[in-house]
């Protein structure tokens, strides 16, 4: 069956743009996370969303960083006025429920030059 | 404190021998726990639950230990395609409900 639907697989855009990145989580499940993985670190929560509960955004690093997530279903993840370090693999994972285990999507390589 | 604490490694091990991971956790009411597996550039992959009584998938046990808040996972019989990085999951409450939490990750190398 479909897994977690990540686009664009890769985006290069310019220091100081706007970009919005889209997950596809699987059919039914509740919860979907967000996380930022740089070369060679670990899985950094960015927000955490359950249901119709408000969102765990407590791991957003700046301002600059929002997601939405409408109709319960696909969420975008905007980066606003992006800077060099925004650079990383930005992962989603969704699941059915915040005791399960979640299945990732390939994640979005962003490069900021 | 962190949450959830693994030893990064590395772990240099060679074919066939046995290696052990722990991590601990600091929320003594986590309920859930998993393994992780993230090979290099691609996305964490479920490895296995970890349940109370502790459970065995092939090559691979999981034990739980609640009172000294850890969990591990011992490979046996080491093979080069197990050179990874392992990754420890645990539930968490907060405000959002329940939702799981990554240790850093311990990594793997097996050689020949």
């Amino acid at each position: 069956g479909a897994g977690v639907s990540q686009s664009p697989s890769n985006k290069v855009t310019e220091k100081g743009k706007d970009v919005e990145l889209r997950c596809d989580p699987i059919s039914g499940h509740t919860a979907l996370y967000w996380y930022r993985q740089s070369l060679g670190q670990g899985l950094e929560f960015l927000i955490y969303f359950q249901g119709n509960s408000a969102p765990d955004k407590s791991g957003l690093p700046s301002d600059r960083f929002s997601a939405e997530r409408t109709g319960g279903s696909v969420s975008t993840l905007t980066i606003q006025r992006t800077q060099q370090e925004d650079s990383a693999v930005y992962l989603c994972a969704s699941g059915t429920g915040g005791n399960q285990p979640q299945h990732f999507g390939d994640g979005t390589r962003l490069s900021i030059l | 404190r962190k949450e959830v604490e693994q030893d990064p490694g590395p772990f240099n091990v060679p074919e066939g021998a046995t290696v052990a991971f722990n991590c601990t956790y600091s929320n003594s009411a986590s309920q859930s726990f998993f393994w992780y597996r993230q090979d290099c550039r691609k996305e964490p992959k479920l490895l296995m639950s970890v349940y109370s009584s502790g459970n065995e998938d092939g090559r691979f046990t999981a034990q739980l230990n609640r009172a000294s808040q850890y969990i591990s996972l011992l490979i046996r019989d080491s093979k080069l395609s197990d050179s990874a990085t392992y990754l420890c999951v645990v539930t968490i409450n907060n405000n959002a409900g329940n939702m799981l939490t990554f240790g850093g990750g311990t990594r793997l190398m097996v050689k020949p």
